[in-house]
């Protein structure tokens, strides 16, 4: 069983900077690595799906890393903006095709 | 594309009556179907994951007796939650995935329940 962990668990970030975060997992057995981006009153939204080691992903300003052998990965933002606002989550899925979700970490873009 | 449905949106029901939500994936077929609650001020629970044609897998202290999952297609799945408490009260929401896209999900926009 995967355990999943992000960090921060909440962060505040004036708009404009830049900022990033964390999700960790365990490295072995593992088979896909998952970003949703969670707005208030809405459904969790896919990012990125990634799976290989050192993909990189980027939808406009937001991008993702993956790193399987330390088992890490970083999500960035770049120039915040208010809309980023939302609780960003990340899933990995085990080779077992279990899924096992983290925390999330709740963004909040201060204007 | 990958849009999922969810109905109702929100049910207000009595103590001790049952309730079904019903989870369709529209445009695609998903072999893997899963429920999920939130709880106020709180990330995502797992409830179960349920595949085509077979029993749903259920979460560490999730009742199976309480939360029925029936997956009888691949594009709709039920969670019933029977015999209804003020405790069950919650946003209930259910995802849909297939192995194409390394089981990424597509959400439906949930059903907030209230048991009075």
């Amino acid at each position: 069983i995967l355990n999943v962990e992000q960090s921060p668990q909440s962060l505040h970030v004036q708009e404009g900077d830049s900022t990033n975060f964390t999700c960790s997992f365990p490295s072995s057995n593992f088979y896909a690595l998952h970003w949703y981006r969670w707005e208030t009153a809405k459904s969790p939204e896919a990012l990125f799906v990634m799976t290989l080691n050192g993909d990189e992903k980027k939808k406009g300003r937001i991008s993702a890393t993956l790193n399987t052998k330390e088992g890490y990965s970083y999500l960035y933002i770049k120039g915040s903006q208010p809309e980023d606002s939302a609780t960003y989550l990340c899933a990995a899925l085990d080779s077992n095709y279990q899924l096992i979700w983290g925390a999330g970490t709740k963004l909040i873009i201060k204007p | 594309g990958a849009v999922v449905s969810q109905h109702p949106s929100w049910v207000i029901c009595k103590s001790g009556t049952s309730v079904k939500i019903e989870c369709r994936s529209l445009d695609f077929q998903a072999t893997t179907m899963f429920w999920y609650r939130q709880f106020p001020k709180q990330s995502l629970m797992l409830m179960a994951t349920s595949n085509e044609g077979s029993k749903a897998t259920y979460e560490q202290g999730v009742e199976k007796d309480k939360f029925l999952i029936n997956h009888a297609s691949l594009t709709l799945s039920t969670l019933t939650v029977t015999s209804a408490h003020p405790e069950d009260s919650s946003f209930y929401i259910c995802s849909a995935s297939t192995p194409r896209s390394s089981y990424e999900q597509y959400f439906g926009p949930g059903t907030r329940l209230t048991v009075t």
